[in-house]
């Protein structure tokens, strides 16, 4: 089993549709928790991170991170096509990271 | 503030050659880590080097090593390359868990 589960899509919303990426993980010592976005040939970029269960909102994106369901959650609301990308969740233990697959996302205008 | 620099952006190479890839972290990033990105596998881990000493390692065979320099450029090695290491080769740099900055990715195919 992956420490790390994300499921690939591919994901096709409409524009204004409120969009949720979903990864589960394996591992309770995962202390901090990240979204990465990452465009057609380019590295990923950082987007979110947080470190505590809960909620934390930047703008159109909210991260959500339940540790007692090992399950982390980004939402993204009035999507835009700019958001058409694939998003990795990442988490770190020690000086390690670990990255889900990615989802692949396309809004559609 | 310059970003993390991969050189070189494509490369392709036959089967059996060996092939060195180059990273400029961040200024002050002392943290040097390397990803092998494929539609299949996504991010694998190969190493990470910090303050020139490798810190971490992954699950890739002998023929991956990498260096770090004093200045913290790193570099990465394969030889004997197989048609399996196409991929994009990400280096990423940081100052600690919050989060790494990624380059662009070498992109290297072997044929």
């Amino acid at each position: 089993q992956k420490e790390v589960e994300q499921d690939p899509g591919p994901l096709s919303v409409p524009e204004g549709a409120i969009v949720s990426l979903n990864c589960t993980y394996s591992n309770s010592a995962f202390q901090y928790f990240m979204w990465y976005r990452q465009y057609s040939r380019k590295g990923p970029e950082l987007l979110m991170y947080t470190y505590s269960s809960g909620n934390k909102e930047d703008g159109r994106f909210t991260a959500q991170v339940d540790k007692s369901s090992k399950y982390i959650s980004l939402f993204i609301r009035d999507s835009q096509p700019s958001d058409s990308a694939t998003y990795l969740c990442a988490m770190v233990h020690g000086n390690q990271f670990y990255f889900g697959t990615g989802t692949s996302l396309t809004v559609i205008p | 503030k310059a970003g993390v620099t991969q050189t070189p952006r494509y490369l392709i190479k036959t089967r059996g050659q060996q092939v060195t890839l180059s990273c400029s972290p961040i200024s002050g990033h002392r943290s040097v880590s390397w990803y092998q990105q494929t539609p299949g596998q996504g991010l694998q881990f190969l190493f990470e080097y910090f303050s020139e000493t490798q810190r971490n390692k992954g699950n890739f065979p002998g023929r991956f090593s990498g260096r770090q320099f004093s200045n913290s450029r790193s570099e990465m090695n394969v030889s004997t390359l197989e048609l399996g290491d196409s991929a994009l080769y990400l280096c990423a740099s940081s100052l600690s868990h919050y989060g790494y900055t990624f380059g662009s990715g070498t992109r290297l195919t072997v044929v």
